[in-house]
């Protein structure tokens, strides 16, 4: 199985900055990241799909990169509104599995 | 709008059986490979299941091989999971959720339904 290793599990971060959060597979996924936001109560909403691809309606100031085993997702200005957990998942091989997820907090 | 909507969710004994439902709508329900994937209270995402389009490639996490069976119902655009024998490990919220056709990645989850499993 290809586990996801994600760090890290939490943050605290202030309006306007920037954050990133990092996640490694066990084996080489190539490009088959997708990145997850998930507010309490709510389903998931993909944010990043294909390491580096915006899903429509999602602010440029989230980005994502890597290939291979090391993926990050980058928040640039950070909004009130970005308060959430995040999830990468790999979908390059079954079992599809997840990382733990990181809760972000917005002071 | 695509749309996924799930039901069946309940409290349910252990060694008890249940069926979930997930209805599409606003696509072509047909085209597009299903999952269900789920999430216990306070942990993270856990993938389950996975069914193709066409039914022909399915899938299990092995935590509920031989226990959950995956099917769809195309005409209907319909989605099932049929849990059984069920573990108190299994209570979670029951999402499914639709993979792109191109690419492969989930782009749509449905809203969730609950199971809690407990005597």
């Amino acid at each position: 199985d290809s586990h996801m290793t994600q760090s890290p599990s939490s943050l605290s971060a202030s309006v306007g900055d920037r954050v990133t959060i990092t996640c490694r597979a066990s084996q080489d996924i190539t490009h088959h990241l997708v990145w997850f936001q998930q507010k309490p109560g709510r389903a998931p909403r993909s944010l990043i799909y294909g390491t580096s691809h915006l899903q429509n309606g999602v602010p440029s100031r989230f980005s994502g990169g890597g290939y291979g085993t090391d993926f990050t997702l980058t928040i640039t200005n950070l909004q009130p509104e970005d308060s959430a957990t995040y999830y990468c998942q790999q979908y390059r091989f079954f079992p599809y599995t997840f990382g733990q997820g990181t809760r972000l907090e917005i002071k | 709008e695509a749309q996924l909507v799930e039901s069946g969710g309940d409290l349910i004994h252990p060694g008890g059986s249940l069926r979930l439902s997930c209805g599409g709508s606003g696509f072509r329900f047909s085209e597009f490979n299903l999952n269900w994937v789920r999430q216990a209270p306070g942990r993270g995402l856990e993938w389950v299941a996975y069914i193709s389009g066409g039914s022909t490639v399915i899938h299990y996490a092995d935590s509920v091989k031989g226990r959950f069976v995956v099917s769809r119902d195309n005409g209907r655009n319909f989605l099932y999971l049929r849990l059984n024998n069920l573990r108190a490990e299994d209570s979670a919220i029951y999402y499914c959720a639709r993979q792109t056709n191109t690419d492969y990645w989930i782009d749509l989850w449905g809203q969730g339904t609950q199971v809690t499993v407990s005597s």
